[in-house]
């Protein structure tokens, strides 16, 4: 799986947009990208994955650049609930003969404040 | 629909004994993969079970073990404890389906050993 490189920190003012940015430089065709975010002590949380086309759900939108060497992870209005470290992840999804584990690096750890 | 959960919550052993950690997969999902979270850390992958066989290692011993029953739970086991496997540990399900085989996390089981 591609590696990935991400700010260590940022900082979010409650109800602003937080954009979170992302490098894959040796993402492969075939390799999704993967946003989770884990907030204190608890269990990664699924956000937001996508391959080429740009996504939307209700927590958050993702950006991928035409030649999908970087995306961005939109967090439309963050609230303090929204801190936490966020992980970018680039994958090949099962199918493919290997195990579809997830590589985490370090990530960006977001602090909203008021 | 019915997250996934671990038991127990927190646990604490000593050096040399053996542990047993348990997860229910979400439902309707095939596949467990187990990953350690040392302090400061981005989780570590274990492995994965996929219909009862193991079906992908990251990078640790023979002591550390797994099973998956046919209703898709799952066990990790620890054998002869040592200091440094302190960590959260994480089990997270998914549905084995090409391009979509998005993994959701339990809270973790907090593990320390003495």
């Amino acid at each position: 799986d591609a590696k990935t490189t991400q700010p260590p920190s940022m900082d979010c003012a409650e109800g602003r947009a937080a954009n979170l940015p992302c490098n894959h430089s040796t993402i492969s065709g075939n390799e999704y990208v993967y946003w989770y975010r884990q907030i204190h002590s608890q269990g990664p949380q699924y956000i937001i994955h996508g391959l080429k086309n740009n996504e939307t759900n209700e927590m958050a939108s993702l950006i991928i650049t035409e030649d999908r060497k970087s995306s961005t992870l939109i967090l439309p209005h963050a609230t303090l609930r929204d801190t936490a470290v966020y992980y970018c992840i680039v994958r090949v999804p099962r199918g493919t003969g290997t195990a579809s584990k997830l590589t985490f690096g370090t990530g960006t750890r977001l602090q909203v404040t008021l | 629909e019915t997250g996934v959960t671990q038991s127990p919550t927190h646990l604490i052993k000593t050096r040399g004994q053996q542990v047993t950690l348990r997860c229910s997969s979400q439902s309707g999902h095939n596949t467990v993969s187990w990953y350690q979270q040392a302090l400061g850390q981005g989780p570590q992958f274990i492995f994965q079970y996929y219909r009862e066989e193991e079906n992908g290692r990251g990078n640790f011993p023979p002591r550390f073990s797994g099973l998956q029953f046919p209703n898709y739970s799952s066990e990790l086991n620890v054998n002869a404890l040592e200091l440094d496997d302190s960590a959260l540990y994480l089990c997270a399900s998914s549905l084995d389906l090409q391009h979509t085989d998005t993994q959701y996390f339990g809270p973790g089981t907090r593990l320390t050993v003495l």
